[in-house]
C-alpha cells in the first residue's frame, strides 16, 4: 500500500528558530495535507496543498508540494512555545488519506 | 458551518466489556466519514472508513466493528474489549481530500 516517510521523528529547539520538516512517497499525490496535534485534541488542519509546486502560507507556516509529487515540506519561522505538537503530513492519492507517522516538535523558551 | 461531536471524551472500561463510541456530524451531508486508533505518542491508524449509510470499509482486522445507521453518524463498537484496545479514538470527516477531526476519545481498558 501507499507509505509516507516523514522526517525528522521529533525535533528540540530554541524559541525564536525556524523548523523545516519533510514528507517523502514511492508513489504520486493530488493532494497534500498538514496537521497539527496538540496533547489530547485531534489533528487541526493547517495547510492543503492541490497542485505540483504549489507554494503556500498560513501565518508563519509554509508549505510546498513537490515538483514529483512525491514529496512536500512543512517550515515554521520563529517558533514560539506554542507550536509544540505532532506535525503529520498527508496524501491524497484515493480514498482514504495516508498519513506520515508524525514529527513531535518541542520548543525550548 | 461543520461541526464534528464525539463522546464519551473519556471512557474507562473493565477488559471482556462492550464499548459504543458515537460520532457525529452537523452542517453537511453525505460525508466520508473515518474512525482512527491513536497509542500513545504514536500516529493514526485508520480502522474504518464510510462513504454512504450501512457502507463500511475495515482497514485492520481487530475486534472492533462500526455501524453508519444515519447519514451524519458513525458508531464503533466492539463486543469484547481487550487491553490492547486502550488508546485515543478520532473520528473525522471529509467533503473531499481534506479531513476535519473530531476531539476524540480517550478509552482506557483495565
Amino acid at each position: 500500500g501507499q507509505q509516507l516517510n516523514q522526517s525528522p521523528q521529533s525535533m528540540f529547539i530554541q524559541e525564536g528558530e525556524d523548523v523545516s520538516m519533510n514528507c517523502t512517497s514511492s508513489s504520486i499525490f493530488n493532494t497534500w495535507l498538514w496537521y497539527k496535534q496538540e496533547p489530547g485534541e485531534g489533528p487541526v488542519l493547517l495547510i492543503a496543498l492541490y497542485k505540483a509546486g504549489e507554494l503556500t502560507s498560513n501565518g508563519r507556516l509554509t508549505a510546498q508540494f513537490g515538483i514529483t509529487r512525491k514529496d512536500s515540506f512543512l517550515n515554521i519561522s520563529a517558533s514560539i512555545p506554542s507550536d509544540v505538537g505532532i506535525y503529520f503530513c498527508a496524501g491524497s492519492g484515493k480514498l482514504p488519506l495516508v498519513f506520515g507517522k508524525g514529527t513531535r516538535l518541542s520548543v525550548i523558551a | 458551518s461543520q461541526t464534528i461531536h464525539q463522546w464519551p471524551a473519556t471512557l474507562v472500561q473493565p477488559v471482556g466489556s462492550p464499548l459504543s463510541l458515537e460520532c457525529t456530524v452537523e452542517g453537511t451531508s453525505n460525508p466520508n466519514l473515518y474512525w482512527y486508533r491513536q497509542a500513545a505518542g504514536r500516529g493514526l491508524q485508520l480502522l474504518f472508513y464510510s462513504v454512504g449509510i450501512g457502507q463500511i470499509s475495515s482497514e485492520v482486522p481487530q475486534n472492533l466493528s462500526a455501524s453508519r445507521p444515519q447519514d451524519r453518524q458513525f458508531i464503533l463498537s466492539s463486543k469484547k474489549l481487550l487491553l490492547s484496545d486502550s488508546g485515543f479514538y478520532l473520528c473525522a470527516w471529509s467533503p473531499r481530500q481534506e479531513q476535519f477531526f473530531g476531539p476524540g476519545t480517550r478509552l482506557t481498558v483495565l
